[in-house]
């Protein structure tokens, strides 16, 4: 079946330590999307992909990094500049120029909890 | 810069009844989008509906009706005969872009009871 798949469910951080999120998807999607989600709240965009070898910050990409070396995977590292970094971590995709912009919604993982120890 | 804002943090809806959850927007841009996402507590975002700025008729997808309003800039979700399943939070969300960046609203909660 197609899908988004992000690894792991669960993920604790050090003080310090710089961790990596995944997320590979094989629907074929040009655009890739990380997003942030505190208790309670509504998801915000860290960074963003149309092409591989590309991205973009979001609105809150500082502490954070990505890369886009094939189409179909998309990771987030978490780096030690990122002082609350607890939160819930989802990763999408998309087509690009659909017929309708509704062709362009997006499709979730499962999303990754991360936890500062 | 584009904002979501939904009013309702949390409300109960009795099963078999009908809810309409808030959701207003805020674009200077003339082109966009508005999509409704499910998400249970298992944490996944799940697509329900899809309304542009451009349709004349109100989107509606089997018990989900979005009540497009553009000059008051709203768009409501109503979920009809509501469900023990519908339990979950709900997120409005807009896109303006191409490459459809969603901005998200904070969320509503559902808690449908039998």
């Amino acid at each position: 079946d197609g899908g988004i798949t992000q690894s792991p469910k669960y993920l604790f951080r050090k003080e310090g330590q710089n961790v990596t999120l995944s997320c590979e998807q094989n629907l074929n999607h040009d655009a890739m999307y990380w997003y942030r989600q505190d208790p309670g709240q509504g998801l915000r965009l860290i960074y963003y992909s149309q092409i591989v070898n590309d991205f973009q910050k979001g609105d809150i990409a500082e502490g954070y990094s990505v890369s886009r070396e094939k189409k179909e995977s998309f990771p987030l590292t978490v780096t030690s500049a990122q002082k609350n970094p607890t939160a819930f971590y989802l990763c999408a995709s998309s087509i690009i120029g659909g017929d309708t912009r509704g062709d362009e919604k997006l499709f979730f993982g499962s999303g990754t909890q991360l936890s500062v120890l | 810069a584009q904002k979501i804002t939904q009013t309702q943090p949390g409300m109960f809806v009795q099963e078999k009844e009908a809810v309409t959850l808030d959701c207003t927007y805020d674009t200077s841009d003339q082109s966009y989008g508005l999509f409704w996402y499910k998400q249970p507590s298992s944490g996944e975002m799940i697509f329900l509906i899809y309304q542009g700025s451009y349709d004349e008729q109100n989107a509606t997808e089997g018990r989900y009706s979005l009540n497009f309003q553009k000059a008051r800039k709203s768009a409501n979700l109503v979920i009809s005969a509501s469900q023990l399943g519908d339990s979950a939070m709900y997120f409005c969300a807009m896109s303006i872009a191409a490459g459809n960046k969603l901005t998200f609203g904070g969320g509503t909660r559902v808690l449908v009871k039998p």
